[in-house]
């Protein structure tokens, strides 16, 4: 099951593009990559999903090199309301690894948007 | 409108006293997960389920236990809490398919904030 790092924290002023990285060096063959969102007291909710290249969609995008070892999510022109914390996630339900079927979440990155 | 349903939303019990959170879900999802966030240590996965009858431990099932008798539910039992089960728990579902092909994000509920004394 591939593990994922991400910076704790990150700060940004309002108007600003975000970008958030996430580092998955043992990404598998059938892992899909999936960014979350999360306010306080609210469950995670979809962003964005992706396999390869680049996934662009209303609210973010997404970027994923040749390798796959890292992604990377970009919010364009951050305001107040994108103060949240951001998973990455990493896997596929149908199969991790082992015969295991775990979803696991890294700690995620708490981003604070400043007027 | 398709959405998981937890309830309660809180609930403040007493060391040993059994008690069970359900979760619900009208999407016709085959796998269903539960999850507990602490302060500083992310989503951690408690047990999910690939489809009725077929449970599986997460990442910390410590203290827990799950059924999955029908597709829709899947509550999480607590036998004998104790006051390191107080956390903010999550019950999350998602489509099962095939390895290679489509994927689908996970839909969480609203959670359930436990507080054992």
């Amino acid at each position: 099951l591939a593990k994922t790092t991400q910076p704790i924290s990150m700060d940004s002023y309002e108007g600003q593009e975000v970008n958030i990285t996430c580092s998955h060096n043992n990404i598998a063959t059938n892992d899909y990559i999936t960014w979350y969102q999360q306010f306080p007291s609210q469950g995670p909710r979809f962003i964005i999903q992706g396999y390869k290249t680049k996934v662009t969609n209303e609210v973010a995008s997404l970027f994923i090199p040749a390798d796959r070892k890292s992604s990377t999510l970009s919010l364009p022109r951050v305001s107040l309301s994108d103060t949240a914390v951001y998973y990455c996630l990493v896997g596929d339900p149908a199969y991790s690894g082992a015969g295991s079927y775990q979803l696991t979440f890294g700690k995620g990155t708490k981003l604070s948007v400043i007027p | 409108e398709a959405q998981v349903t937890q309830n309660p939303r809180y609930l403040i019990t007493v060391t040993g006293k059994k008690l069970t959170v359900t979760c619900s879900q009208n999407m016709n999802h085959e796998y269903m997960s539960w999850y507990r966030q602490d302060p500083g240590l992310g989503l951690r996965q408690i047990y999910y389920s690939m489809n009725v009858e077929v449970t599986d431990k997460g990442d910390v099932p410590e203290g827990y236990k799950v059924s999955r008798k029908e597709k829709r539910n899947f509550p999480l039992i607590l036998e004998s809490p104790s006051p390191n089960q107080t956390s903010l728990y999550f019950c999350a579902s998602t489509l099962a398919w095939t390895a290679s092909s489509y994927n689908s994000p996970l839909h969480f509920g609203n959670g359930t904030r436990l507080t054992v004394t």
